[in-house]
């Protein structure tokens, strides 16, 4: 079945640590996103790519980078100084590069605690 | 910049009552407006959608109609069920510009039996 892949579903991150989230897509899709929930702020947009090897900020950008090298790939990595990195992040990906006004598609979300 | 705006909630009804989720949105040019759902722990699911002025989206007995006058896309269905108990949210996508979609804070909505 064609999705999106996040892992882990839980992840724990110590004060001063990097942390890596997996998000992988076998729809084809050339567009991919990074958003993050915090209770009762809707989803902001933290990372976005539209092609492989680019990547734009998106509204909260400090404290995170990504990569995308390969098209069914785009991990976020979450610094040490992102100061509030506890959060549940969610991964979408879309055709609107070259479908405008598609609909993005989510993963399952990774919730993340700093302990 | 673009923003979406929707009521807050908790939204509480009985089942088989009628539900209306206002959302209202500010954005340049023509947007495609969207109605996704969270259930508990999960990630969002588009539930309906719409490209242009006056369309309506439509799927499992919940409607939207792309107002431009207005501004609005509410949601409403006719007969919640327990099932329909989740987070609900109105998100748009611009016709220019940042291509990604713009989220309202979500509205939770309960069905009791």
């Amino acid at each position: 079945d064609g999705g999106i892949t996040q892992s882990p579903k839980y992840l724990f991150r110590k004060e001063g640590q990097n942390v890596t989230l997996s998000c992988e897509q076998n729809l084809n899709h050339d567009a991919m996103y990074w958003y993050r929930q915090d209770p009762g702020q809707g989803l902001r947009l933290i990372y976005y790519s539209q092609i492989v090897n680019d990547f734009q900020k998106g509204d909260i950008a400090e404290g995170y980078s990504v990569s995308r090298e390969k098209k069914e790939s785009f991990p976020l990595t979450v610094t040490s100084a992102q100061k509030n990195p506890t959060a549940f992040y969610l991964c979408a990906s879309s055709t609107e590069t070259i479908s405008p006004r598609a609909e993005a598609f989510f993963g399952q979300g990774t919730r993340l605690t700093v302990v | 910049g673009d923003s979406v705006t929707q009521m807050e909630g908790p939204v509480t009804l009985s089942e088989e009552a009628f539900l209306t989720i206002n959302c209202t949105y500010t954005a340049t040019g023509y947007p495609s407006l969207f109605w996704y759902v969270q259930y508990p722990g999960e990630g969002l699911q588009l539930l309906l959608k719409a490209t242009k002025a006056d369309d309506k989206g439509s799927n499992k007995g919940f409607e939207a109609t792309y107002r431009k006058e207005t501004t609005s896309f509410h949601l409403e269905k006719g007969s919640v069920q327990v099932s329909d108990s989740a987070v609900y949210f109105c998100a748009l996508s611009p016709d220019t510009g940042r291509r990604a979609l713009t989220f309202g804070s979500g509205t939770r909505l309960q069905v009791q039996p």
